[in-house]
């Protein structure tokens, strides 16, 4: 099946400080989603990016699927963007696994003030 | 619009109980899965639906059953569990873009 790669697994920062989480996948991909999971354990929706880019407010999103990666760029970081990041992928096989999502390990960030 | 819900938030069971982890959408999406994830793991899939009457195995299915009678339930069953099955479990649903997810359950099975 598709691998998923996440680096860097952890992330430290100070308050204002900008990052860029990378994902990389092993192959073609019809859905790439990148979530915040919350100190609460909650799953965040941040982005749905199989290609291009995106922002939303101080964080945006690039996916070159050709190439098979995604970079999410965090800037001005803030205590609250703590937590895990997940990128998550579904493969372009088809069929049934149109729903199938694949998780990288995640990026576990940490912002102190 | 509550997206996603999940019940119960919390479980403690004793090994060889049963129970029943609930999600309920309300997003009309045919494709749900449920998820599990454990410390430096990730998430990985159970089991999913593309449609009422129509489930299949993920990754990690082992001890788990499931069914989907209506397009906005699926429940995921635990029929004796057991300790490796402690962990926190995510229920989604998917249309054809992004997914959404619950809030999540943590079941601990001591």
């Amino acid at each position: 099946g598709i691998q998923v790669e996440q680096s860097p697994p952890d992330l430290i920062l100070q308050e204002g400080a900008n990052s860029t989480l990378r994902c990389n996948f092993s192959d073609s991909v019809n859905n790439l989603q990148w979530f915040h999971q919350n100190p609460w354990g909650q799953l965040i929706n941040l982005f749905y990016i199989p290609s291009g880019t995106k922002q939303n407010g101080r964080l945006s999103a690039t996916t070159v699927a050709t190439e098979r990666y995604s970079l999410l760029y965090i800037s001005s970081s803030q205590t609250t963007d703590s937590g895990v990041y997940f990128c998550a992928v579904v493969s372009r096989a088809g069929g049934t696994s149109y729903g199938k999502l694949t998780f990288g390990q995640g990026t576990i960030l940490t912002v102190h003030p | 619009n509550a997206g996603v819900t999940q019940t119960p938030k919390f479980q403690v069971l004793k090994t060889g109980q049963s129970m029943t982890l609930q999600c309920a959408q309300d997003m009309n999406h045919e494709y749900m899965s449920w998820y599990r994830q454990d410390p430096g793991m990730g998430l990985r899939l159970i089991h999913y639906s593309v449609g009422a009457g129509i489930t299949d195995q993920g990754e990690v299915p082992n001890g788990y059953n499931v069914s989907r009678s209506t397009t906005e339930d699926f429940p995921l069953r635990l029929l004796s569990a057991a300790p490796s099955q402690t962990s926190v479990y995510f229920c989604a649903s998917k249309g054809l873009t992004e997914a959404f997810f619950g809030q999540g359950t943590r079941l601990t099975v001591v």
